[in-house]
């Protein structure tokens, strides 16, 4: 079984602020975690994954993500915010095992970021 | 590649009625899935499939039905609508190793 908690449904920061959008993870085995960014009325566009290469991982946009086991998360981070950040951001595990399971993607519950002037 | 698309974009229904919701893609992925998208819950899975002839639920398959005759096609079946299955649906597909790419997404309305 596998499970995402996104801490925070809302995490507002001012333009040029750090992004902290925190993700805790349960797999019970070794995962390929993800990051997607929707922005409004629109589907779902990847950010960045990880699939058991590096533990840091960097995406589009300049987000980053770092894979940390002993903790089970998978935040993700920006230095510096821009407005055109402000969307909804879900981060998601797989496992990769294999079997017909393979492939299923368990999302969080999201998090809406706001950006302000 | 057109990517994942969906069809239609917006729909309205009244409870009791069906329809089906239509899903293609033409990257020959070999998995496809669907979600459903519900405020504060994030996506849920619904049924999915791992290839042609293929498929299996989710987390939340009940009155929903999904067939794969064909690799490209992922057809999503309401079979007698009711208004907890308005949502915002979203199909998915992706090839073994690769990421879920999203199609852009099916917003249904039951009265």
């Amino acid at each position: 079984a596998q499970s995402v908690t996104q801490l925070g449904s809302h995490v507002s920061v001012s333009e040029g602020a750090l992004v902290l959008l925190r993700c805790n993870y349960s797999s019970s085995v070794p995962p390929y975690l993800f990051w997607y960014v929707q922005y409004p009325n629109q589907g779902l566009q990847l950010l960045l994954k990880y699939t058991s290469a590096a533990t840091l991982v960097k995406g589009i946009n300049g987000f980053e993500a770092e894979f940390k086991k002993s903790e089970t998360s998978f935040h993700l981070t920006k230095p510096s915010a821009h407005m055109s950040d402000a969307a909804e951001y879900f981060c998601a595990v797989s496992n990769n095992a294999g079997g017909t399971s393979y492939g299923k993607l368990t999302f969080g519950q999201g998090t809406i970021l706001t950006v302000h002037p | 590649n057109a990517g994942v698309t969906q069809t239609p974009k917006f729909q309205v229904l009244k409870t009791g009625q069906s329809m089906t919701l239509q899903c293609a893609q033409d990257m020959n992925h070999e998995y496809m899935s669907w979600y459903r998208q519900d405020p504060g819950m994030g996506l849920r899975l619904i049924h999915y499939s791992v290839g042609a002839g293929i498929t299996d639920q989710g987390e939340v398959p009940n009155g929903y039905n999904v067939s794969r005759s064909t690799t490209e096609d992922f057809p999503l079946r309401l079979l007698s609508a009711a208004p907890s299955q308005t949502s915002v649906y979203f199909c998915a597909s992706r090839s073994a190793g690769g990421p879920q790419a999203f199609g852009p997404g099916t917003r249904l309305t039951v009265l």
